[in-house]
């Protein structure tokens, strides 16, 4: 069974820091998609990721994947308040079904 | 503009009332599913489909029923709703399950009593 673990679960930073928000899965994939929730919205996609070693940059949000591993990435470099949300990443439970396994996000708070 | 519309927003039942919460895609999006999201659990999917006809049960599905008769809509059924049920639930579709990234409905927050 398809595990996704999320850590840390809760990250509070200042702005101008550098942070990682870390991903890892259970079983073997290769799709690994990262998605943003701010509170009481929706879900908006950031990355999707589609083979090992696969690097995805947006803005001041990084992420990666190491399928060997079993682990991506989010790298968040110089924080600023607008990234406070909570960061979700997904796994796609490859083996024949569809089915996506979501971690339990990480809530990002930036203060000034 | 692409979007996935659900409805209702907001609903507040009681025990054993059946209702569907409607969702609908106007993307041409193969694929689409449900999710119900719970504090400390995260998302967690109930069903999904990939096609017209062709939907498959996710991690949590009992309790809930799909149909997926057109391309465009997903309508999740509960035939009677338990307080268990109550959760934020969000619709989503995509172009190919596997590949692409998923659009989510604005979410329905069901409180069933």
């Amino acid at each position: 069974e398809l595990k996704v673990e999320q850590n840390p679960l809760f990250l509070s930073m200042q702005e101008g820091k550098n942070y990682t928000i870390y991903c890892n899965y259970s079983t073997t994939s290769d799709r690994l998609y990262w998605y943003r929730q701010d509170p009481g919205k929706s879900l908006e996609s950031l990355f999707v990721l589609l083979s090992n070693g696969a690097v995805k940059q947006e803005g001041r949000l990084m992420a990666s994947l190491d399928t060997k591993a079993r682990l991506s990435t989010l790298h968040i470099t110089a924080a600023v308040h607008d990234l406070s949300a909570t960061y979700f990443c997904a796994v796609d439970n490859k083996g024949g079904s569809e089915k996506l396994v979501f971690g339990k996000g990480t809530k990002l708070t930036v203060n000034p | 503009e692409a979007q996935v519309t659900q409805n209702p927003r907001y609903l507040i039942t009681v025990t054993g009332k059946k209702l569907t919460v409607t969702c609908s895609q106007n993307m041409n999006h193969e694929y689409m599913s449900w999710y119900r999201q719970d504090p400390g659990l995260g998302l967690r999917q109930i069903y999904y489909s990939m096609n017209v006809e062709v939907t498959d049960k996710g991690d949590v599905p009992e309790g809930y029923k799909v149909s997926r008769k057109e391309k465009r809509n997903f309508p999740l059924i509960l035939e009677s709703p338990s307080p268990n049920q109550t959760s934020l639930y969000f619709c989503a579709s995509s172009l190919q399950g596997r590949y692409t990234e998923a659009f989510f409905g604005q979410g329905t927050r069901l409180t069933v009593v």
